[in-house]
Order: C-alpha cells, then structure tokens, then sequence
C-alpha cells in the first residue's frame, strides 16, 4: 500500500512569505505527526493530531507555524512570515495511534529553504 | 526537557569490521526505538526495547536497553555498505505520543 506523502518535496521561499505544507497519512491511521530535521537542532518534535485534534502542540516554534487535519486524514502546516531559521526538511509521520509504543511511519520530507 | 545523546556524532569503518553506537540520557524512558534514515528520506524504525535490560537482534544488528531505561546501544557485526545511514535513537513514554530523538550518527562503511 501507499506510504505517507508529502508535498511539495522542496519549497523555497522568500523571508516574510507565508507558506503550507501538506501530509498525506498511510489510509486507516488515526494519528499524524509533524517533525522538523535540521542540522543545528536534529530532528525535533512539532504537533501531534488523533483525529482532527491536537493534544500536543508543544513543540510549535512560535505563533507562526500552526497546523490542520481534516477528515481525519491530510494535515497542512502552515508557516507565516517565514524567517531563514525556518529553513529545515519537515517530515510527517502518522501511525494507527495505539499500542504504545507506537509504530510511526515517516514520510520523505519537504524541504524548506528561505532565502 | 529530555535529551538523548549519541555517540558517536560520526563513524566511518571498513566493510567487515564491528562497531558500536551508543544512546544516553539522564531520564527514564518507557521505551526506545532506532530508527534509520537515508538521504532524501524519512527514519525508517528498525526496533522498539521496552523492558530494562532487554536485547533484540535482527540479523547482524544487537540492540539493547539499559536496565535503568536511560540509555541503549546498537551493534553491528561485520559492517557492509549497506549499513550506511544516519541511526537516530528515539525515546516515548507512557501517555505521550511524541518522539524525543537522539542527536543522531552518521555511519559510513568503506566498502
């Protein structure tokens, strides 16, 4: 079956401009999960969603970066006012959300470069 | 804030030799996972430790946790260039959904 996809794989910006970034989960998952890779910070935590909720935003930047997930299915991230910190390959996981420890299965990432 | 630390940050050996990647911290986890990541690619999980002092293999990679639940270890015996990639060591806990990873080693294995 299909894995988890994101769009688009690279993106590049100007610094100020808003920009979204999309996720689509392995079918039947309940859980999606948004991260953020780069080489000063590793690969760091952002959002999680069960369903359309959000029970853990903890590890969102600022107010700039925000999230959906709709349908229980495609999430976007939305980054506004972008700044060159921003700059980093965000992935997307997403696993059936229970039994813990989960199973999360990444996708390939969407590069972000803000210029 | 939990962190993981692994060591080390970079490790290039020669096909065939053994090697060992270490993942610390000064908390308790419920469990530890290691994951494998390749260039243009997410972390792929290759196992999941649950239990002090636990050890899994899959086929020549030993994984183990700590008996206090604060660090694990990944061997590899006889390295082959497809044992190259970034291993990054991830740790949970009960009633949190969100993966705290390690700081991550890059391996390469000369062929």
């Amino acid at each position: 079956g299909a894995g988890v996809s994101q769009s688009p794989s690279n993106k590049v910006t100007e610094k100020g401009k808003d920009v979204e970034l999309r996720c689509d989960p392995i079918s039947g998952h309940t859980a999606l999960y948004w991260y953020r890779q780069s080489l000063g910070q590793g690969l760091e935590f952002l959002i999680y969603f069960q369903g359309n909720s959000a029970p853990d935003k903890s590890g969102l930047p600022s107010d700039r970066f925000s999230a959906e997930r709709t349908g229980g299915s495609v999430s976007t991230l939305t980054i506004q006012r972008t700044q060159q910190e921003d700059s980093a390959v965000y992935l997307c996981a997403s696993s059936f959300g229970w039994g813990l420890p989960t199973e999360q299965f990444f996708g390939p990432g969407t590069r972000l470069t803000v210029l | 804030t939990q962190l993981l630390e692994q060591s080390p940050q970079f490790l290039s050996i020669q096909e065939g030799e053994n090697l060992t990647v270490y993942c610390n911290s000064s908390s308790v986890f419920s469990s530890l996972q290691w994951y494998r990541q390749e260039p243009g690619e997410g972390p792929v999980l290759l196992v999941t430790v649950v239990t002090g002092g636990e050890v899994k293999k899959l086929k020549r990679l030993t994984f183990q946790f700590g008996d206090a639940r604060k660090d694990s270890s990944l061997h590899i015996t006889a390295a082959q260039p497809g044992d190259t990639g970034l291993y990054l060591c991830a740790g949970t806990n009960f009633g949190n959904e969100k993966l705290t990873f390690g700081t991550g080693t890059r391996l390469t294995i000369i062929p």
